[in-house]
């Protein structure tokens, strides 16, 4: 099945910085997704990015798809970006993959 | 709110007993998932239901039993679990099982002692 590597693991951020998260993916997908796990446990799909590029508020995603990966900015941090990042990704022949996720901390 | 509720949100139980639990979606979603989340690890699909039936069963152990009543109610009972099964369960529903966008609960973080 497909591969999904997100980098970095860990990342800890003050209040007002910007950051680069990134996936890595082994195959063609036809899906593409970054999710925000909050620290209660709740999943958010943040954008659904196959390919291209995308911006909600302070947050944006570029999918490179040729290349295989793909890049979530956050500008302008704020503690309640705190939590897990997680990209998950779909080929024609299997299911949903997620990544191992980064676990962000942004600090007042 | 994201329209998908698990019930209970912790749950504690021993390698003997027999528990459920419960995830309702409001969005009138025909697709359902089970998800397992353990700590460190990527999240597991583990079964998927479309209009009621089981399409798909990632080898999970006969420890877990899902059941889906109906489009909006899906069941994962639980008995003779192991400690290793201690993790977060999550459910899913997306419009049907070709949507993309899937919407999840909140998580039942089970503790099995």
């Amino acid at each position: 099945g497909i591969q999904v590597e997100q980098s970095p693991p860990d990342l800890i951020l003050q209040e007002g910085a910007n950051s680069t998260l990134r996936c890595n993916f082994s195959d063609s997908v036809n899906n593409l997704q970054w999710f925000h796990q909050n620290p209660w446990g709740q999943l958010i799909n943040l954008f659904y990015i196959p390919s291209g590029t995308k911006q909600n508020g302070r947050l944006s995603a570029t999918t490179v798809a040729t290349e295989r990966y793909s890049l979530l900015y956050i500008s302008s941090s704020q503690t309640t970006d705190s939590g897990v990042y997680f990209c998950a990704a779909e080929t024609s022949g299997s299911r949903l993959t997620f990544g191992e996720g980064t676990q962000l901390t942004v600090n007042p | 709110e994201t329209g998908v509720t698990q019930t209970p949100r912790h749950l504690v139980m021993g390698m003997t007993n027999k528990k459920s639990l419960k995830c309702e979606q409001h969005l009138g979603h025909n697709a359902m998932y089970w998800y397992k989340q353990s700590a460190k690890k990527p999240l597991e699909l583990m079964f998927v239901y479309s209009l009621e039936e089981r399409v798909e069963n990632n080898s999970v152990p006969s420890r877990f039993s899902p059941e889906c009543p109906n489009s909006s109610h899906l069941f994962l009972h639980l008995h003779t679990l192991q400690p290793e099964d201690s993790a977060l369960y999550l459910c899913a529903s997306s419009q049907d099982v070709r949507d993309r966008i899937a919407f999840f609960g909140q998580g039942t973080r089970l503790t099995v002692v």
